[in-house]
């Protein structure tokens, strides 16, 4: 049972390029996540999903797309990258009872 | 809207001390509430969580949590600590209605002495 899958684990892009965070999760779960971790600020919401082809924006949607064609996918686009969204982003997905999380994608953008 | 509260940003204790963190919530009813745990480099993982009943929570790793209604709080506590209790503690907070998000604290660094 592999929960969510993130991937990269790791990734550098310089300033304006773009790029997209894939996300994966096999229990079924409607409701996906995606946040972004930086220091001393804990986990806070980019984009929300509760369910296929239903998405909405959370507490910092600026500078990133999202989409969710399937049940199982919820990738997370950077548009025009920028040195602003250097951070570790985490995908989630959740029943009423508990959030699921990957193992995290540390970005970096130089 | 809710909100959490961690107001340690880092707690350092010696290998077997006991330990407290602390989480304060704001929400207009009554929430469910989780403690998740992220070790170096790794995702998170939950410890415990609160829905109803029972107000003292047992959760893995030896963690008990208590949900004190009258002062919006949801305290993290284990007797003795371990060395491999190393990592960073965040509280969180859900609402009922599953269509919201969970909203967590700034996170607790823990260290610990040996």
């Amino acid at each position: 049972n592999a929960g969510v899958t993130q991937t990269p684990k790791f990734q550098v892009l310089k300033t304006g390029q773009s790029m997209t965070l894939q996300c994966a999760q096999d229990m079924n779960h409607e409701y996906m996540s995606w946040y972004r971790q930086d220091p001393g600020m804990g986990l806070r919401l980019i984009h929300y999903s509760v369910g296929a082809g239903i998405t909405d924006q959370g507490e910092v949607p600026n500078g990133y797309n999202v989409s969710r064609s399937t049940t199982e996918d919820f990738p997370l686009r950077l548009l025009s990258a920028a040195p602003s969204q250097t951070s570790v982003y985490f995908c989630a997905s959740r029943n009423y009872a508990e959030a699921f999380f990957g193992q995290g994608t540390r970005l970096t953008v130089v | 809207a809710q909100s959490v509260t961690q107001p340690d940003i880092h707690i350092t204790v010696s290998e077997g001390a006991s330990l407290e963190l602390r989480c304060n919530y704001s929400y207009g009813a009554t929430p469910y509430l989780f403690w998740y745990v992220q070790s170096p480099g790794q995702g998170l993982q939950l410890l415990l969580k609160y829905f109803s009943g029972d107000t003292l929570v047992q959760g893995i790793k030896g963690f008990e949590a208590e949900f004190k209604r009258s002062q919006s709080s949801f305290n993290l506590r284990k007797p003795s600590v371990h060395w491999s209790d190393a990592a960073e503690y965040f509280c969180a907070v859900g609402a009922r209605n599953y269509g919201q998000n969970f909203v967590f604290g700034p996170g607790t660094r823990l260290s610990v002495l040996p």
